[in-house]
């Protein structure tokens, strides 16, 4: 059973515009949020986190939303850019230190 | 500074045929762990270490073994290939701090295995 679930295989943006990425997951006990980037034949890279006693971090353009009473996560990338295409993992800290991935949403930003 | 580096890139093995797929981190990390991404599956935890001769299971254990005799090398072996097992193999290796916000895992850029 899948604990941290990307819904959206994928989605298209206009370049300039807003992207929303979702994620909902369905353990409680989560504490920590974080989303990878990810770029064909390279590994994932770290992009941003947030803690499960806030609700909203931000970093340039990025921006992640944490909804725990609905276990439902986002990322906000604005403006969005062509570089921003790629896949995006939403992923969550285990009580064991293991980090769980969702199974990734392809972005494309269209020109 | 290298960060997580993987050999080799790219293998094709042979049903029955063993491999061992190596990562390297060079940041003198506790942490190492080897995950395996398929079409529609994203990450996948294999096997993983918090510390020089220590191994657990992660997620997909099954078929695979692995071995962490230096802090800075992770071993991933395949004893007996199937085709189950074509995939692209990352490794990834972190502190961690006991903070969460010092847990990122850094990433190698992988190593794709094809078994025919």
């Amino acid at each position: 059973d899948q604990q941290v679930k990307q819904n959206s295989p994928s989605l298209s943006v206009q370049e300039g515009r807003i992207s929303i990425l979702n994620c909902d997951y369905t353990n409680s006990m989560f504490d920590y949020f974080l989303w990878y980037k990810k770029y064909p034949a390279e590994g994932p890279t770290f992009l941003i986190s947030i803690s499960s006693i806030k609700d909203k971090n931000e970093d340039g353009r990025f921006t992640v939303f944490l909804n725990k009473s609905a276990k439902h996560l986002s990322l906000h990338i604005v403006p969005s850019q062509p570089g921003d295409s790629a896949v995006y993992f939403c992923a969550a800290h285990s009580l064991e230190d293991k980090i769980i991935f969702g199974k990734g949403t392809r972005l494309h930003i269209l020109p | 500074n290298a960060g997580v580096t993987q050999t080799p890139k790219f293998r094709v093995l042979k049903t029955g045929q063993s491999m061992t797929l190596l990562c390297a981190q060079d940041m003198n990390h506790e942490y190492m762990y080897w995950y395996r991404q398929d079409p529609g599956m994203g990450l996948r935890l294999i096997h993983y270490s918090v510390g020089e001769g220590t191994t657990a299971k992660g997620e997909v254990p099954d078929g695979y073994n692995v071995s962490r005799l230096k802090k800075q090398n992770f071993l991933l072996g395949l004893e007996s290939a199937a085709p189950s097992q074509t995939s692209v193999y990352f490794c990834a290796s972190s502190l961690p701090t006991g903070r969460r916000e010092d847990n990122e895992q850094f990433f190698g850029p992988g190593t794709r295995l094809t078994v025919l």
